[in-house]
């Protein structure tokens, strides 16, 4: 199985300011047709998960372009280039590379 | 755009069969782009996948909760369904259907308690 490694678990952060959440796998997500399924999403309190970004770096649809995510192979990471008030919530890395879905452990986003 | 909705019961009693169904709209769960899944969220926890089918009836499962689970696919209710035996009160959670998209999960039902009590 391929876990799914978050760092760090909690980032408390001033409005305003960047936040940068790190996701590591434990094997390489590049899948036998060239693409990454890598993924993240957000839940903000009571809510159900929202995609954010896919393939990476991929924007979904209505998703501001102060969230960005980068990277390849095991090591990928998340950033929001100025946090807002809604951005508060926790966010998770996802693959489905081998049609089988895991998950990071979640990283909760709060303002100081 | 498709949305989903998880029905079923909200309180199974230890050692019985836990049962949900998600009902499709907006869309043909027979589309060959769409993979279904079912994905459960432990209170004040993260997520955790179950496991997943394709139109075609293929599935994959979570190997942790394999010998339990069961999903299954009625194109003509479009409709797809988790069956979970053997509920312990570690199988209370909230339970989501979502549609997997080139490879992202890209719609999700607005979950529902399940509780395991007797």
């Amino acid at each position: 199985d391929i876990v799914m490694t978050q760092t760090p678990l909690s980032s408390p952060v001033t409005l305003g300011q960047p936040a940068s959440i790190s996701c590591r796998s434990s094997q390489s997500l590049v899948h036998s047709d060239g693409n990454t399924y890598l993924s993240w999403l957000q839940q903000r309190p009571g809510q159900p998960p929202r995609l954010l970004i896919y393939k990476i770096s991929n924007r979904f649809s209505g998703v501001p372009d102060r969230f960005s995510g980068s990277g390849a192979g095991t090591d990928f990471t998340l950033k929001i280039s100025r946090v807002e008030a809604e951005d508060v919530g926790v966010y998770y890395c996802t693959q489905a590379t081998q049609w089988t879905w895991t998950f990071g452990q979640g990283t909760k986003v709060e303002i100081k | 755009q498709l949305q989903l909705q998880e029905s079923g019961p909200g309180l199974v009693k230890p050692s019985e069969t836990l049962s949900l169904t998600c009902t499709v709209s907006g869309g043909s769960i027979s589309s060959s782009s769409y993979y279904w899944g079912w994905i459960r969220q432990p209170p004040g926890k993260g997520l955790e996948w179950i496991g997943s089918i394709y139109y075609s009836g293929s599935t994959y499962y979570n190997p942790s909760l394999k010998s339990r689970v069961t999903i299954s696919v009625d194109t003509s209710k479009n409709q797809f369904s988790l069956k979970l035996s053997s509920v312990t009160a570690a199988d209370t959670a909230v339970y989501y259907c979502a549609t997997l998209i080139v490879g992202a999960p890209v719609y999700w039902g607005q979950g529902t308690l399940v509780t395991v009590s007797s």
